[in-house]
């Protein structure tokens, strides 16, 4: 079965410094990526997406993913964080069939002190 | 282009007692999701809809759980008897039917279950 794996369940950061969460699947064929954010009491937005192509995705607020086919991994990036940031990410998968459904890891939570 | 809308908000029951929950998808979107959010943990797919057929539900708690999409368009989830485990954020997401358009998701329901 396909899985979806989050290894940072709590990332503390101050602003400014530089953000990384871990993200890898399991499903060894076509996948689709993606990264989602969730602010407390708001529902789930899109921050970026891979398909195909450059595996370097840049998303919205200056959120980058690298795509490591090799390593099944899908990495979020951000050179330096700000307050706003806080809030639970969560990366998903699907199997890029034309009924797609998404699998989700367990999501991070990620604390940004001003 | 509206959003993904769902009702209610919030939610509070008594253990036993039912609960419907409604979800109007994005106009035009063939394919809709319900997704279960406990606390600490990612959205769990509990069925999918393509039209007014059910793609998946091999997630979907048959004995308590029913849902239905009438003309394809809007969707009730339904939970009778309620249980305490049922606690959790109830989301549902459209897409146009094929995964590479990628998914959107409404801003869910809180349901405690007490």
């Amino acid at each position: 079965a396909q899985s979806v794996s989050q290894h940072n369940h709590h990332v503390i950061l101050s602003e400014a410094a530089s953000l990384e969460l871990g993200c890898n699947y399991s499903y060894g064929g076509t996948v689709n990526l993606f990264w989602y954010v969730q602010y407390p009491g708001q529902h789930l937005q899109l921050l970026l997406k891979y398909f195909s192509g450059d595996p370097l995705v840049k998303g919205i607020k200056g959120f980058e993913a690298e795509f490591i086919k090799s390593k099944f991994s899908f990495n979020l990036r951000k050179p330096s964080v700000q307050w706003s940031d806080t809030a639970e990410y969560f990366c998903a998968a699907d199997r890029g069939s034309t009924l797609g459904r998404l699998y989700f890891g367990r999501g991070t939570q990620l604390t940004v002190w001003p | 282009e509206a959003g993904v809308a769902q009702s209610p908000r919030y939610k509070i029951i008594e253990k036993r007692q039912s609960v419907a929950f409604w979800c109007n998808p994005i106009s035009g979107h063939a394919t809709l999701y319900w997704y279960q959010q406990i606390l600490g943990q990612g959205p769990k797919l509990l069925i999918q809809f393509q039209n007014n057929g059910v793609v998946d539900d091999s997630q979907l708690p048959k004995d308590r759980f029913s849902a239905e999409r009438l003309k394809g368009v809007d969707s009730t989830l339904k939970i009778q008897p309620a249980k305490l485990e049922d606690s959790a954020v109830y989301l549902c997401a459209s897409s146009p039917g094929q995964g590479v358009y990628g998914y959107t998701f409404g801003s869910g329901t809180r349901l405690t279950v007490v």
